[in-house]
């Protein structure tokens, strides 16, 4: 079983829907979920940084995190055509006496909106 | 400003030849990272540096040899590149203390190696 599973896709939305993008994960020590956009032929921008369970709302962006379910969520409100990318999950553990560990990501959902 | 850049952004060359990458970011940030995304679009953390010092080393080649000059910059060397190599490269970097899981990504070195 990979660390991080995420549905590739693609999906494909009319305009103005509502977007659900999930991932689930297995290792339980994951304390940091992190949602990027990345269009293509670019580098990952990051969206939305959650720590632990509960929501976190930007914008149009929220983003759910589960940890008993180990699953996590973005949803996108009012999508619009310029949303069309790929949306990669990221994960971290939280490392002994702070500092960074590298990101798992999950393979990405190629998201589509039609106008 | 652009704040992770790389340079080459393309970079194609021959089985076993020598070739380099260069990343610098002007955030301000402590550490950088190397993240390679293959073919299919999987990224994967390689190394990671905090203040000119490694602190992750994933399984990777020893073909493989990044030099942090200055915490602003970080540079990946490849030895002896094989098809395998082939891939997209992003550096990001992120801060040390406060949020070092926001880690922010420059636009990427295309490598084929031919």
């Amino acid at each position: 079983q990979k660390e991080v599973e995420q549905d590739p896709g693609p999906l494909s939305v009319p305009e103005g829907a509502i977007v659900s993008l999930n991932c689930t994960y297995s290792n339980s020590a994951f304390q940091y979920f992190m949602w990027y956009r990345q269009y293509s032929r670019k580098g990952p921008e990051l969206l939305m940084y959650t720590y632990s369970s509960g929501n976190k709302e930007d914008g149009r962006f929220t983003a759910q995190v589960d940890k008993s379910s180990k699953y996590i969520s973005l949803f996108i409100r009012d999508s619009q055509p310029s949303d069309s990318a790929t949306y990669l999950c990221a994960m971290s553990r939280e490392v002994s006496g702070g500092g960074a560990d590298g990101l798992t990501f999950g393979k990405g959902t190629h998201l589509i909106i039609q106008p | 400003d652009t704040a992770v850049s790389q340079t080459p952004k393309y970079l194609v060359t021959q089985m076993g030849n020598d070739k380099s990458i260069k990343c610098e970011q002007n955030l301000g940030h402590d550490t950088m990272y190397w993240y390679k995304q293959d073919s299919k679009k999987f990224l994967k953390i390689m190394f990671s540096y905090n203040n000119k010092e490694l602190i992750i080393n994933e399984t990777v080649p020893n073909r493989f040899s990044p030099k942090s000059p200055d915490k602003a910059h970080l540079n990946l060397h490849i030895n002896s590149l094989e098809l395998g190599d082939s891939a997209v490269y992003f550096c990001a970097s992120s801060q040390f203390s406060g949020s070092p899981y926001e880690q922010y990504f420059g636009p990427g070195t295309r490598l084929t190696v031919t």
